[in-house]
């Protein structure tokens, strides 16, 4: 399809296990964003690539979250040593370089649950 | 700090009952107002990009209009297949990280 895909859509992991979740943004896209989203809340921003470039980490909660997007299209999220509160759905969005003011294009995210 | 409330949290609808959601913004030179639709277990999906007051936007029973301080989201005659999450974003001047709302939960009745 066209639009922006993630995988897993589900996962379940024990705590302390890592975990990655991958997105495959819309073909061309150079901007890429990772949001975690909680149950009832909007989106909240984790971080932000421009091609392969990492420009913006400031929201990742820890540094147990890394993310890399080394060829400037499929990025991943990487969780390690996960914890009860890093259950939430990881949402992952690209737009295209028309400009800043471009809107987001996402995907259905990644159901993560920590047992 | 960029901020961006929406009321209600969550309404409820009769078929054909037209209302109003609301998105207060507070940011630095708006750039862009975003409105997303969030079906259950789905990403949000694009509606419209408001870039300046005064602008209006149209799409079936949906019209999103901005003001400097709020944009409204203006559903007419609503049908069940219009429940859904409603979220908005604003992007402020000299930033690519939109800051989003909390959404407002839609449900209209048959």
């Amino acid at each position: 399809g066209a639009g922006v895909s993630q995988s897993p859509r589900y996962k379940v992991a024990k705590r302390g296990q890592d975990v990655a979740l991958r997105c495959d943004p819309i073909s061309g896209h150079v901007s890429l964003f990772w949001y975690q989203q909680a149950l009832g809340q909007g989106p909240e921003f984790l971080t932000y690539f421009q091609n392969e470039a990492q420009l913006d980490k400031s929201g990742l909660p820890s540094d147990r979250f890394f993310a890399e997007r080394p060829e400037g299209s499929v990025s991943t999220l990487k969780i390690q040593r996960t914890q009860q509160e890093d259950s939430a759905v990881y949402l992952c969005a690209s737009s295209s370089a028309g400009g800043l003011n471009q809107p987001q294009h996402f995907g259905d995210g990644t159901r993560l649950s920590i047992l | 700090e960029d901020q961006v409330t929406q009321s209600p949290e969550a309404l409820r609808l009769q078929e054909g009952e037209s209302s109003s959601l609301n998105c207060s913004y507070t940011v630095s030179g708006l750039r862009g107002l975003f409105w997303y639709r969030q079906d259950p277990g789905k990403g949000p999906e694009f509606l419209f990009t408001l870039y300046s007051a005064g602008e209006e936007k149209e799409k079936e029973r949906l019209k999103a209009t901005l003001t400097k301080k709020e944009s409204f989201l203006h559903i007419t005659a609503p049908k069940p297949e219009d429940s859904a999450t409603y979220l908005c974003a604003a992007l402020s001047g000299g930033s690519y990280i939109p800051t989003f709302g909390r959404g407002t939960s839609l449900i209209v009745h048959p």
